[in-house]
């Protein structure tokens, strides 16, 4: 998985709670990205990264929030959990050129 | 608005049975299409970048092609290790060309039977 690592791997957590995931790369890459994967819809992109504390939205940001404090983290906060945002998350990363993304293993959430 | 459709949804091949997968696309600024395996409980594995109408990139028993408005992932004597969901991707310019975001279509399941 091209040196990236996803925190928890698995969560269940409750409506109303809030959640934060974790990606980390040892690629020393610019971009990082994270997406959400549903039945019927595909990967999605939520936010995106283009360096330490440059975030910029997705598709899909509502309900979601993120930080970079550091090249390789990068975080994606549900602040209030909602049914609706039970999904598995993907996070990705890419190299300055911007090209190809690599992605993790994946987090799958659950909310009850 | 950028729009990817995959096709079929589910695809099952006895072991040596080539076929191909459709992905057909409509965007503005077309940058890259892409092909990616996932296997269950996994990330997407990158595979393939197209660029250009006419190319074509080969791996294996996969062979991907290009054309204004579609691509064709062409597997040729698949085995049962070959079966995955495969996922297409056009890549777009976004926000002045800071990042680049992928826009992905809902996949093809393959089946591969021995």
């Amino acid at each position: 998985d091209a040196g990236i690592t996803q925190s928890p791997r698995h969560k269940v957590t409750e409506t109303g709670t809030p959640v934060t995931l974790r990606c980390h790369q040892t690629e020393n890459h610019r971009y990082m990205y994270w997406y959400r994967q549903d039945p019927g819809h595909g990967l999605r992109l939520i936010h995106y990264s283009y360096g330490v504390k440059d975030t910029d939205k997705g598709e899909v940001s509502d309900g979601y929030s993120v930080s970079r404090s550091k090249t390789e983290d990068f975080l994606l906060t549900l602040e209030s959990a909602t049914s609706s945002q039970t999904s598995v998350y993907f996070c990705a990363i890419s190299d300055a050129t911007r090209e190809t993304q690599y992605f993790g293993p994946g987090t799958r959430l659950l909310v009850l | 608005e950028d729009q990817v459709t995959q096709s079929p949804e589910a695809l099952r091949l006895q072991e040596g049975e080539s076929s191909s997968l459709n992905c057909s696309y409509t965007v503005s600024g077309l940058r890259g299409l892409f092909w990616y395996r996932q296997d269950p409980g996994k990330g997407p594995e990158f595979l393939f970048t197209l660029y250009s109408a006419g190319e074509e990139k080969e791996k294996e028993r996969l062979k991907a092609t290009l054309t204004k408005k579609e691509s064709f992932l062409h597997i040729t004597a698949p085995k049962p290790e070959d079966s995955a969901t495969y996922l297409c991707a056009v890549q777009v310019i976004i926000s002045s060309g800071s990042a680049r975001q992928l826009t992905f279509g809902s996949g093809t399941q393959l089946t591969v039977l021995p």
